[in-house]
């Protein structure tokens, strides 16, 4: 158990519709990155935010947006979903920015979008 | 820009070694390196500093150019349990991996 918990573990929804995925990071934790994993793909990095801040932005779709609270949770929100948005999404935290503390994943939440 | 992995995938015998290798494009803090096994999260390996540190497990080895912006990581003596897709993370401004490398370790 990595520390870090996602929820829901997986989510079934239609195209069009919108979806919130929650990441809880480890306690001490103030970095929150999300990833999105397609199937048997690489992970492709998201968003970053650190402390309540967005510090990094990849390659997140304008559909998608994320935030931070004041109690470090974040979540990850997917709106007009389609077909290629099914996938493992994958949040992960660390207690800096990254460049010298590893970084935790949860378990995941698998969305499928039918 | 993502770090590109080699090979893409390789096949082992139980107790023989393999070389992964990671390189970027972009200037570096530092690269870290991630197991995933099928169905399962990526679970922290190593981490490779500016300056020669690392932090990671002791039965796994790497390196880490800073001038060209390379790391390669060392698995010698292969076990089954070291089989899993193989993801290096460049950081940067944040933190990308490429796209793995699947190692098959068989009896």
């Amino acid at each position: 158990d990595s520390g870090v918990t996602q929820t829901p573990k997986h989510l079934i929804t239609a195209t069009g519709q919108r979806v919130t995925l929650r990441c809880s990071p480890r306690s001490g934790d103030l970095s929150v990155y999300w990833y999105q994993q397609s199937l048997d793909q690489g992970l492709q990095f998201l968003i970053q935010y650190y402390n309540g801040e967005e510090r990094a932005k990849g390659n997140i779709l304008e559909r998608f947006s994320a935030q931070q609270f004041p109690d470090l949770h974040s979540e990850l929100n997917l709106s007009s979903l389609e077909l290629g948005d099914s996938a493992l999404y994958f949040c992960a935290s660390s207690v800096g920015t990254g460049a010298n503390t590893e970084a935790f994943f949860g378990q995941g939440t698998r969305l499928t979008v039918v | 820009q993502q770090p590109v992995q080699s090979p893409q995938a390789v096949i082992l015998r139980e107790g023989e070694d393999a070389v992964i290798n990671c390189s970027s494009s972009k200037a570096l803090y530092s690269v870290h390196w991630y197991r995933q096994k099928h169905g399962e999260a990526p679970v922290f390996l190593m981490i490779l500093l500016k300056g020669g540190e690392q932090k990671g497990h002791e039965k796994i080895s790497a390196s880490f150019n800073e001038k060209k912006q390379q790391s390669s990581l060392y698995l010698t003596a292969s076990q089954l349990s070291y089989s899993g897709t193989y993801f290096c993370g460049t950081v940067g401004n944040d933190m990308r991996f490429g796209a793995g490398t699947r190692l098959t370790v068989k009896p």
